[in-house]
């Protein structure tokens, strides 16, 4: 099984400044035959269920404000937000789908405003 | 609208079971793959179980032998049984769409199973 690692478990950003999740996983999650980065970035909010956010590690899903931004390949993902509001504050989860079953998830990061 | 919605959860003693359901609305589950993914008490994201469009099923290690998943085509509903439950499977209860066998694109609100003596 695919195992995600994020960093850090949980980090505190003032309001209009840049957030960075980093997701690592086991193996390379990169497809050879179409190039594509099977690394999915989801949103939880307390008492709600997860949210996607961003799918071929930097598709953004409909919807989905710009200043949320994923990049990275292979084995190493960055999930961004470049100006953090008041209500991204939740915890972000990577996750993979190159190797299923199983679907692995990272451990999750907690935001927090500082 | 498209959505899933859970029910079936509750409290229940260790060895029961309980049934889930999850009933899809704008969209067909039988042309989609369809997980349950849990989450413990203050804890992440744990997939469990997938039905695929052919019918086919997987399990996490930790439910195999105990849950089973599978599909009502005429409710456009899928269930998790789960048997011989234990207090680690205390857990919100998801069920999510995989959108092309890939991410999790559609995610229902939850239904909690507490099991308890």
């Amino acid at each position: 099984d695919i195992v995600m690692t994020q960093s850090p478990d949980s980090l505190a950003v003032s309001l209009g400044e840049r957030a960075t999740i980093n997701c690592k996983s086991s193996q390379s999650v990169l497809s050879n035959s179409n190039n594509k980065n099977y690394l999915a970035w989801y949103q939880q909010k307390p008492g709600q269920p997860p949210k996607l956010l961003i799918y071929w590690a930097s598709t953004r899903e409909s919807g989905v404000p710009d200043r949320f931004s994923g990049s990275g390949s292979g084995a190493d993902f960055t999930l961004t937000i470049s100006s953090l509001q008041a209500e991204d504050v939740a915890v972000y989860y990577c996750h993979q789908y190159y190797s299923t079953p199983p679907w692995t998830f990272g451990q999750g990061t907690k935001v927090e405003i500082k | 609208e498209v959505q899933l919605v859970e029910s079936g959860g509750g409290l229940t003693q260790p060895g029961e079971s309980l049934r889930l359901s999850c009933a899809a609305s704008g969209f067909t589950v039988s042309n989609n793959y369809i997980c349950w993914v849990r989450q413990a008490p203050g804890k992440g994201l744990e997939w469990i179980s997938v039905i695929y469009r052919d019918g086919g099923t997987y399990y996490a290690g930790s439910v195999k032998g105990r849950f089973t998943i599978s599909r009502d085509n005429s409710k456009n509903t899928v269930y998790l049984q789960m048997n011989s439950l234990r207090a680690e499977d205390t857990a919100v209860y998801y069920c999510a769409r995989a959108w092309g066998n890939w991410y999790l694109d559609l995610w229902g609100r939850g239904t909690l199973v507490t099991v308890s003596s």
